[in-house]
């Protein structure tokens, strides 16, 4: 079946250190997305990529980077740059074609990561 | 800006109760409207989408019906189930991109049997 993956979906770091999430998808989606969760917040969005080799910033992108190298692939860099980092995140997908205002969201399950 | 404003929770409900979860948005023209849910431990998931005005969009007995006059989505639900527990997320396009989703802050829904 198709979807999104993403692990590791606990992940405990120390402060000062760098981590990084996976995403992988298999759904043939062009588009690909970054959103960190904070109760009360809801979703905000850090970063996203609509083709191969380009990405663009969110809402809230300092302290965070990513890359895609691949279609498939949409690694997140939590740097020690994020001042409050513990949050759960998700990644998501969406095929950018067809008619333009029926375009769907696919979300991966999410990592939980918590600073120490 | 373009921003979507969503009725604050926690929602708690007896099972069989009716539901209602509001939700405006604030936008140029008329983009698609979304309801996400997300089950505990889980990732969000599209619960109901409406393309146009006056569409209904619904699905496992959830409707929600696109009214441009007062630019709202509310989610609705006749008789919830205790299964029905989770949050739920309104959203639209927004930025000028079909492929950018504004997300509202979530609605905590718990049904208690």
């Amino acid at each position: 079946d198709g979807g999104i993956t993403q692990s590791p979906k606990y992940l405990f770091r120390k402060e000062g250190q760098n981590v990084t999430l996976s995403c992988e998808q298999n759904l043939n989606h062009d588009a690909m997305y970054w959103y960190r969760q904070d109760p009360g917040q809801g979703l905000r969005l850090i970063y996203y990529s609509q083709i191969v080799n380009d990405f663009q910033k969110g809402d809230i992108a300092e302290g965070y980077s990513v890359s895609r190298e691949k279609k498939e692939s949409f690694p997140l860099t939590v740097t020690s740059a994020q001042k409050n980092p513990t949050a759960f995140y998700l990644c998501a997908s969406m095929e950018t074609g067809g008619f333009s205002g029926a375009n769907v969201l696919t979300f991966g399950a999410g990592s939980r990561l918590t600073v120490l | 800006g373009n921003s979507v404003t969503q009725m604050e929770g926690p929602v708690t409900l007896s099972e069989e109760a009716f539901l209602t979860i509001n939700c405006t948005y604030t936008a140029t023209g008329y983009p698609s409207l979304f309801w996400y849910v997300q089950y505990p431990g889980e990732g969000l998931q599209l619960l109901l989408k409406a393309t146009k005005a006056d569409d209904k969009g619904s699905n496992k007995g959830f409707e929600a019906t696109y009214r441009k006059e007062t630019t709202s989505f509310h989610l609705e639900k006749g008789s919830v189930q205790v299964s029905d527990s989770a949050v739920y997320f309104c959203a639209f396009p927004s930025g000028g991109s079909n492929y950018k989703l504004t997300f509202g802050k979530g609605t905590l829904l718990t049904v208690n049997p």
